[in-house]
């Protein structure tokens, strides 16, 4: 199994550009996150689905969109960037059951706004 | 006041040490603790796992979690210079739409030095 695959590894936007961050998952997980990462500041959840068709805000949705049309794929759409959204980019996945907290992550998007 | 709180560090020890890595937390709700391990990077990987209050051992790593002080801590023994990454400590519960979602500290970075 590859896990969550991420791509692009690193881009850079200008203000006002947008982009799609790809996330996919071979591993059947009905859960499926998105979060950005800047320095000091932890993880900050934007996105979460429950399973195809089902997305949700989590805590800084502000700026991004997110579609889930198949199990395996979660792409986070920027419109309009800001360099506010300069930040690392991770998604996860994990089971709808058991263990709470074994989120898969991947190896994170990079993006520079300029 | 944050959800969970945890110092940033940098934490730089020599290579055999006792490493204490802690986080305090205000949502009373929260049952599920872990620690995840993020080296330079990469995305986080689940480290340790525990529900509820108590201690739980694995190597050379213990998770303890106090639920009536609110304090958890990740010990390392016999520290490594492959242990050098930062340390998420993250919470969850599991009501209705707050099912595996995770609230993480600012993460810790741990350096150990040979």
């Amino acid at each position: 199994n590859a896990g969550v695959t991420q791509t692009p590894k690193f881009r850079i936007l200008k203000i006002g550009q947008s982009m799609t961050l790809q996330c996919t998952q071979d591993m059947n997980h009905n859960y499926m996150y998105w979060y950005r990462q800047d320095p000091g500041m932890g993880l900050k959840l934007i996105y979460y689905s429950v399973g195809a068709g089902i997305t949700d805000k989590g805590e800084v949705p502000n700026g991004y969109n997110v579609s889930r049309s198949t199990t395996e794929d979660f792409p986070l759409r920027l419109e309009l960037a800001a360099p506010s959204q300069t930040s690392v980019y991770f998604c996860a996945s994990s089971y709808a059951t058991g263990t709470i907290g074994t989120q898969y992550f991947g190896p994170g998007t990079r993006l520079l706004v300029l | 006041q944050k959800e969970v709180e945890q110092d940033p560090g940098p934490l730089s020890v020599p290579e055999g040490a006792i490493v204490s890595l802690n986080c305090t937390y205000s949502n009373s709700a929260f049952q599920y603790f872990m620690w995840y391990r993020q080296y330079s990077r990469k995305g986080p990987e689940l480290l340790m796992y525990t529900y509820s209050s108590g201690n739980k051992e694995d190597g050379r790593f213990t998770a303890q979690v106090d639920k009536s002080s609110k304090y958890i801590s990740l010990f390392i023994r016999d520290s490594q210079p492959s242990d050098s990454a930062t340390y998420l400590c993250a919470m969850s519960w599991a009501g209705g739409t707050s099912y595996g979602k995770l609230t993480f500290g600012q993460g810790t970075i741990l350096t150990v030095h040979p």
